[in-house]
């Protein structure tokens, strides 16, 4: 079954920073990785989707990229802001055990300190 | 605008009291699930459907029941709800599965509280 690992589980950087977010899968037959941005008590928005197929993605500020045969996926995020202070999850799409669905890890919760 | 969209946003309901909550998307997603979140469980899937009048059990599925009868449309049912059920509840929708490289939408939740 598969499993994702994010690391850390917190995080906290002053305004202006540059980070990295990592996520960690344990079967690479996977079809595509997202990521998602969750504010508190709402719903999940879509940062930047990896086709199984792809290297990385990049969205303004926000750069992630995907290494299937490691298991392992990075988001990293450019002079971080205030506004980006959130809880950020990754997710892999698979069909293991004929059962389709993401997978998502448990989340990096990030804050930015003004 | 594109959207997946959970009706209700909050509900507090008592024990076996039967209720529904309703999900739809306007993009025309062949693909519909249903997940729950808890503290220090992250998100599982409940259950899911990859088209109309097809729907299969996610990993927690006891208690609850779902239909797909109109492609849009998702409804989650909680036939007697339980305590254990209180949870944020999410609905999400993506293409198709035989276009596994697309992306999922997520509704904005419904926090349901048990008591």
């Amino acid at each position: 079954k598969q499993e994702v690992t994010q690391i850390p589980a917190a995080l906290s950087v002053p305004e202006g920073e540059n980070l990295v977010l990592n996520c960690s899968f344990t079967d690479s037959a996977i079809y595509n990785l997202q990521w998602f941005r969750q504010d508190p008590g709402k719903g999940l928005t879509s940062l930047l989707l990896i086709q199984s197929s792809q290297r990385e993605q990049t969205s303004g500020r926000l750069n992630a990229s995907l290494d299937k045969s490691s298991g392992r996926s990075t988001l990293y995020i450019a002079a971080s802001q205030p506004g980006d202070s959130a809880t950020y999850l990754c997710a892999v799409w698979d069909s293991g055990a004929g059962s389709y669905q993401l997978t998502f890890g448990k989340g990096t919760k990030l804050s930015v300190i003004p | 605008e594109a959207q997946v969209t959970q009706n209700p946003r909050y509900l507090i309901t008592v024990t076996g009291k039967k209720l529904t909550v309703t999900c739809s998307q306007n993009m025309n997603h062949e693909y519909m699930s249903w997940y729950r979140q808890d503290p220090g469980l992250g998100l599982r899937q409940i259950y899911y459907s990859m088209n109309v009048e097809v729907t299969d059990k996610g990993d927690v599925p006891e208690g609850y029941k779902v239909s797909r009868k109109e492609k849009r449309n998702f409804p989650l049912i909680l036939e007697s709800p339980s305590p254990n059920q209180t949870s944020l509840y999410f609905c999400a929708s993506s293409l198709s599965v035989s276009y596994l490289n697309t992306e999922a939408f997520f509704g904005q939740g419904t926090r349901l509280t048990v008591v």
